[in-house]
């Protein structure tokens, strides 16, 4: 069972253009994470976001987490070529600090 | 800034054989986790641990085993290993307190069970 969904899985855009990815769930969270991953390395955190509605900004990332703790966005205003990679949205339940990640979105940005 | 280490990068192993993947932080942060990933199924979790001395199951523990007997090393055994666990493994730290939970991975683990 898949308790977070993702979409779109794979995402290829020209340089300029703007997306937006989705995280969504059935389940509660106490926090939403939004990792970026390259190629041969471990995630990377972008942003946790922990309060419904929470909208945080890092640069040209914008993170969303719902009124009701289920879901989540991430939109990037005029992506670069830098932006590649594979970004995975994990939600955390309980105290204990355990994640539980979607499936990731694979995004390429052509220059 | 060393942060996270795993050894080794890259292992083959045969089936039935057993290994350990070993890994190490020095940020002193008390909780550690072994993820797995498999491509196009995300990161799972296999064990964790809330400080030394303590371990227990993530969401996929079966074939593996882990031991915390320090703050800073938390390895994890492939005992008899099987075609299913070719896959990246991922060890992380992070400092849970009330302030948040920032984890930190490592750069990963590639194993292949032949």
């Amino acid at each position: 069972t898949q308790l977070l969904e993702q979409s779109p899985q794979f995402l290829s855009i020209q340089e300029g253009e703007n997306l937006t990815v989705y995280c969504n769930s059935s389940s509660v969270f106490s926090s939403l994470q939004w990792y970026r991953q390259e190629p041969g390395e471990g995630p990377v955190l972008l942003v946790t976001v922990v309060t419904g509605g929470e909208v945080k900004k890092l640069k040209r990332l914008t993170f969303q987490f719902g009124d009701a703790r289920k879901d989540s966005s991430l939109h990037i205003t005029a992506a670069q070529p830098g932006d590649t990679g594979l970004y995975l949205c994990a939600g955390e339940r309980g105290s204990q600090g355990n994640l539980i990640f979607g499936k990731g979105t694979k995004l390429s940005v052509k220059p | 800034n060393a942060g996270v280490t795993q050894t080794p990068k890259f292992h083959i192993l045969k089936i039935g054989q057993s290994m350990t993947l070993q890994c190490t932080q020095d940020m002193n942060h008390n909780y550690m986790y072994w993820y797995r990933q498999d491509p196009g199924m995300g990161l799972k979790l296999i064990y964790y641990s809330v400080g030394a001395g303590i371990t227990d199951k993530g969401e996929v523990p079966n074939g593996y085993n882990v031991s915390r007997s320090t703050t800073e090393d938390f390895p994890l055994r492939l005992e008899l290993a099987a075609p299913s666990q070719t896959s990246v493994y991922f060890c992380a730290s992070s400092l849970h307190d009330p302030t948040g939970n920032t984890i930190y991975f490592g750069e990963g683990s590639w194993l292949t069970v032949v």
